[in-house]
């Protein structure tokens, strides 16, 4: 079965500095996607960043990039140089053939930036 | 381009009754997926559309939920006999194609906030 695990309901971090939200993954399919998507309170789910199973390199969008440890089945997101404007909650999300594209999403992790 | 558009934004029902939203997706997107978040939860998957079928419908709660889709574009999701646990946030999504499964972005809309009093 194909699952998503991210362990860390509520996160602080102070304006500019660098903060890692956790996301653990589980599937037997060879073949998958990763993603991190953006939930302000505004409640629109935003992408972020994708990682596919077999790129070589981590991925990278700005100041967001993702920690790819496949070994580990781990796929964490740094944020760099936090602004206030990252408060949100996150999503870690993966879809894989076997799942018939159904892409299932993590509990989230709620990001306070502090000033 | 115009993104994913739902409506309505906002819905308050009274129980029993029965209710449509509507999905607008991305002009050319041919996949099309419903997903239910209730307070302070993830994303629950409900349904996917690749044009007007629907191979995976796994995500249903039960025979009171149902979804269409024609024109290969916009979507409505229907919920007969509301009961107050089916209060929560409908989202919809597309992307491009959906056949290539892992590397498909889902581009989702603002939601459609559903109240059953």
């Amino acid at each position: 079965a194909q699952k998503i695990t991210q362990t860390q309901p509520g996160m602080f971090v102070q304006e500019k500095e660098a903060v890692t939200l956790d996301c653990t993954y589980d599937t037997s399919d060879p073949s998958y996607g990763l993603f991190w998507y953006k939930q302000p309170s505004s409640g629109e789910m935003i992408f972020l960043i994708y990682q596919g199973s077999y790129d070589q390199q981590n991925a990278t969008e700005g100041r967001y990039s993702l920690n790819f440890q496949k070994a580990r089945k781990s796929a964490n997101l740094v944020i760099s140089a936090s602004q206030l404007g990252d408060s949100a909650m996150y999503f870690c999300a993966m879809s894989a053939n076997t799942g018939g594209f159904k892409t299932i999403f993590g509990a989230g992790t709620r990001l306070f930036v502090k000033a | 381009g115009a993104g994913v558009s739902q409506s309505p934004s906002n819905k308050v029902t009274e129980k029993g009754k029965d209710v449509e939203l509507r999905c607008d997706p991305i002009s050319g997107h041919t996949a099309l997926y419903w997903y239910r978040q209730s307070l302070g939860q993830g994303l629950e998957f409900l349904i996917y559309f690749q044009g007007n079928s629907a191979p995976d419908k796994s995500g249903l709660p039960s025979d009171r939920f149902s979804a269409e889709r024609t024109g290969g574009s916009v979507s409505t999701l229907t919920i007969q006999r509301t009961q107050q646990e089916d209060s929560a946030v409908y989202l919809c999504a597309s992307s491009l194609e959906g056949t290539s499964g892992v590397k498909e972005t889902q581009y989702f809309g603002p939601g459609t906030r559903l109240l059953v009093l």
